[in-house]
C-alpha cells in the first residue's frame, strides 16, 4: 500500500526551512528518500533503518518513527538546487523483500 | 561505471502497436525493478526481478504487460497492443543488494505517448 506524503506541495524562500512527511499503514522495515529534478530521474538521498534512526546530508536529515510508521525528511536553509520533487519510499516488515513502494510525492519549490 | 542504462529514451507509437523497453543494470546489482511515472499515479512499481527470476509481478496493470529478464545484463518491458493511457514515462532501477542496505540505481527513462 502506498505511504501518504504531505504536504503535496511547498514553496519556499532561499534559506528557510521545510519538513516532509511520510506515513504508512503497515509496519515498516526501512525508509528511503527521493528527489527527482523536473525531466530527470529520481536520485538517492538516504535510507533510513532503525526506529528513531536519524541521518543527515549536509542540511538535508532526516528521521524513522518505526513506532508510529512515519517518517520526516527536514531541509533547513534551503538553497535552490534544493527544489524538486521529493518522494518517500517504503519496504514493509513482512513484504517481499525488497519491494518499495513510493509515496506520490511533494513538489518542492525555493524563490530567491 | 555507465549506470543504468535504458532505450529508447523516447518512443511515440499509435495505440494497437507493440513498445519494446529495454534495460541494462548496474554490473554487479543483483535486483533490477520497472517503475511506471504519471502524474496521476505517481510512480507505480510494476515488476521486479532477483537475480534474473520475476518475484513479485502483481504492480504489471494487465495481460497487455509482460517483462522478462533472460539475463543479468538485459531486461525488456513490452506492452502489446499499447492504448493511449499507457502514455508514461518507464523507468528501469536496480540495486546491488536486499532489502534496507542497498539504494535504487534509476535510468534516464524512457518517455512513451501512445496515440
Amino acid at each position: 500500500q502506498q505511504p501518504v506524503q504531505s504536504p503535496q506541495a511547498v514553496i519556499l524562500r532561499e534559506g528557510e526551512d521545510a519538513v516532509i512527511n511520510c506515513s504508512s499503514s503497515k509496519a515498516l522495515y526501512s525508509v528511503h528518500w527521493y528527489r527527482q529534478k523536473h525531466g530527470e530521474a529520481p536520485v538517492f538521498l538516504m535510507i533510513l533503518l532503525k526506529g528513531g534512526e536519524q541521518k543527515g546530508h549536509e542540511k538535508i536529515s532526516a528521521s524513522f518513527n518505526e513506532k508510529k510508521q512515519q517518517s520526516s525528511l527536514y531541509l533547513t536553509a534551503s538553497q535552490l538546487s534544493y527544489s524538486g520533487t521529493y518522494f518517500c519510499g517504503t519496504e514493509g516488515r513482512y513484504s517481499s523483500a525488497s519491494k518499495i513502494i513510493f509515496g506520490s510525492g511533494t513538489r518542492l519549490s525555493i524563490r530567491p | 561505471d555507465a549506470g543504468v542504462i535504458q532505450s529508447p529514451r523516447h518512443e511515440v507509437t499509435e495505440m494497437g502497436q507493440e513498445v519494446t523497453l529495454r534495460c541494462k543494470p548496474i554490473s554487479g546489482h543483483d535486483y533490477l525493478f520497472w517503475y511506471r511515472q504519471t502524474m496521476m499515479r505517481g510512480l507505480e512499481l510494476l515488476i521486479y526481478f532477483n537475480n534474473n527470476v520475476p518475484i513479485d509481478d502483481s504492480g504489471m496493470p494487465e495481460d497487455r504487460f509482460s517483462a522478462k529478464m533472460p539475463n543479468a545484463s538485459f531486461s525488456t518491458l513490452k506492452i502489446q497492443p499499447s492504448e493511449p493511457r499507457d502514455s508514461a514515462v518507464y523507468f528501469c532501477a536496480s540495486r546491488a543488494r536486499d532489502r534496507g542496505t542497498g539504494e535504487l540505481f534509476f535510468g534516464e527513462g524512457s518517455r512513451l505517448t501512445v496515440l
